[in-house]
């Protein structure tokens, strides 16, 4: 079993739909990241959390460390939302150890 | 602008000759780390770095080496460099581990 899990693995939406990104881990954290990796391969970093919630725009992230889960979800998706995102957790008492989700593959549709 | 840097972008070489790939960030980042990415396996850490001359093993540290002799860099070296090395690099830097910012990536072929 993989310490980092994600689903959907890939997901197609229409423009303007709400989208919800799982994650779920079977390790202690210290914190986890919310990654967006572009069609061109770039990578980008969304969010860190140890706890609660993070909003950043349209894009809102949640974790429930009791339940070793966190959602990312985007509001009125657009089609420039189109890429991959990646779960990510550093292992607690690590450091920075950082292991990661498989990805979710998004497209929007316009 | 802030940013990691990395070079080269593309890279194509032979079996054993060793090879370095150089990451440097203008941030006053204490936080330093390699990744490869790879079809069907996703993103794994090599190395990283909590700060000057301070390393740690990553998941897939094997056949490579890193240091940090000062904040700004962070150079991958692989000594002998094996086709099961071809693969897409990332370095990224991050202040105290709140968030990474990723070099544009390198990749390399061994054959």
């Amino acid at each position: 079993k993989n310490e980092v899990e994600q689903s959907p693995q890939n997901l197609t939406a229409q423009e303007g739909e709400f989208i919800t990104i799982n994650c779920s881990y079977s390790v202690g954290i210290s914190a986890l990241h919310w990654l967006q990796q572009h069609p061109g391969g770039g990578i980008v970093s969304l969010f860190m959390l140890s706890s609660g919630k993070k909003k950043h725009g349209r894009l809102i992230a949640t974790i429930n460390i009791q339940e070793k889960h966190s959602s990312l979800h985007i509001t009125a998706s657009h089609p420039r939302d189109s890429a991959v995102y990646i779960c990510a957790v550093s292992r607690a008492n690590y450091g920075q150890n950082f292991v990661f989700g498989p990805g979710t593959r998004l497209s929007v549709l316009p | 602008e802030a940013q990691v840097t990395q070079n080269p972008r593309y890279l194509i070489t032979v079996t054993g000759k060793k090879l370095t790939v150089t990451c440097s960030q203008n941030m006053n980042h204490e936080y330093m780390s390699w990744y490869r990415q790879d079809p069907g396996l996703g993103l794994r850490q090599i190395y990283y770095s909590m700060n000057v001359e301070v390393t740690d093993k990553g998941d897939v540290p094997e056949g490579y080496k890193v240091s940090r002799k000062e904040k700004r860099n962070f150079p991958l070296i692989l000594e002998s460099p094996s086709p099961n090395q071809t693969s897409l690099y990332f370095c990224a830097s991050s202040l105290s581990g709140f968030g990474y910012t990723f070099g544009s990536g390198t990749r390399l072929t061994v054959v």
